[in-house]
């Protein structure tokens, strides 16, 4: 099993609807979690970084741990077509996003026009 | 501010051959990764430097991969020989000193476009 899961999608959605993408985990200690954003033929991008449990939002963006229930998502409300990216989740169990930081294998995300 | 740059950008080598990749970090950047991403995957931490000195190399196949990071700037990552598996996307990150968001500091990594190498 690995130690975190993502499904890769592909998701299609028409632009203005809600996505939501999520991961699962299996490292209780795992206590810091990001969502990133690559583009085709990119390196990732950070979008969001949360420390525990709770919501975190930021624009049209909304980052959700549940650490209970080792669930983690990230909701984007009025998708556009430039959202059209693949999304990584990544955790870990240290201060800060640099050590051993655990990724998901990616959702690839297409926003229709 | 300019990003990370990495070549080249692709590669194509046969089985047994070696290859080498360059990166160049974000200006007064101390800490500089190296991941590789299989297609399908997500990014796996090969190594890291802090200025020159390495942090963590535990997931480096050190039988075929090398990696330096001379003056603390610059990093070359070497394979040599390839093999079959080796064929991924190889990114470069960097990143400066912790932020703080609220109460955690974060260490945000800027990474490179990335070099996409085939062996065939």
């Amino acid at each position: 099993q690995k130690e975190v899961e993502q499904d890769p999608g592909p998701l299609s959605v028409p632009e203005g609807a809600i996505v939501s993408l999520n991961c699962t985990y299996s490292n209780s200690a795992f206590q810091y979690f990001m969502w990133y954003r690559q583009y085709s033929r990119k390196g990732p991008e950070l979008l969001m970084y949360t420390y525990s449990s709770g919501n975190k939002e930021d624009g049209r963006f909304t980052a959700q741990v549940d650490k209970s229930s080792k669930y983690i998502s990230l909701f984007i409300r009025d998708s556009q077509p430039s959202d059209s990216a693949t999304y990584l989740c990544a955790m870990s169990a240290y201060p800060g996003s640099a050590r051993q930081l655990t990724f998901g294998s990616g959702t690839q995300l297409t926003v229709l026009p | 501010e300019a990003g990370v740059a990495q070549s080249p950008r692709y590669k194509i080598i046969e089985k047994r051959q070696s290859v080498a990749f360059w990166c160049n970090p974000i200006s007064g950047h101390a800490t500089l990764y190296w991941y590789q991403q299989i297609l399908g995957q997500g990014p796996k931490l090969l190594i890291q430097f802090q200025n020159n000195g390495v942090v963590d190399d535990s997931q480096l196949p050190k039988d075929r991969f090398s990696a330096e990071r001379l003056k603390g700037v610059d990093s070359t990552l070497k394979i040599q020989p390839a093999k079959l598996e080796d064929s991924a996307v190889y990114l470069c990150a960097s990143s400066s000193t912790p932020t703080y968001q609220g109460a955690i500091h974060t260490y945000e990594q800027y990474f490179g476009p990335g070099t996409r190498l085939t062996v065939t």
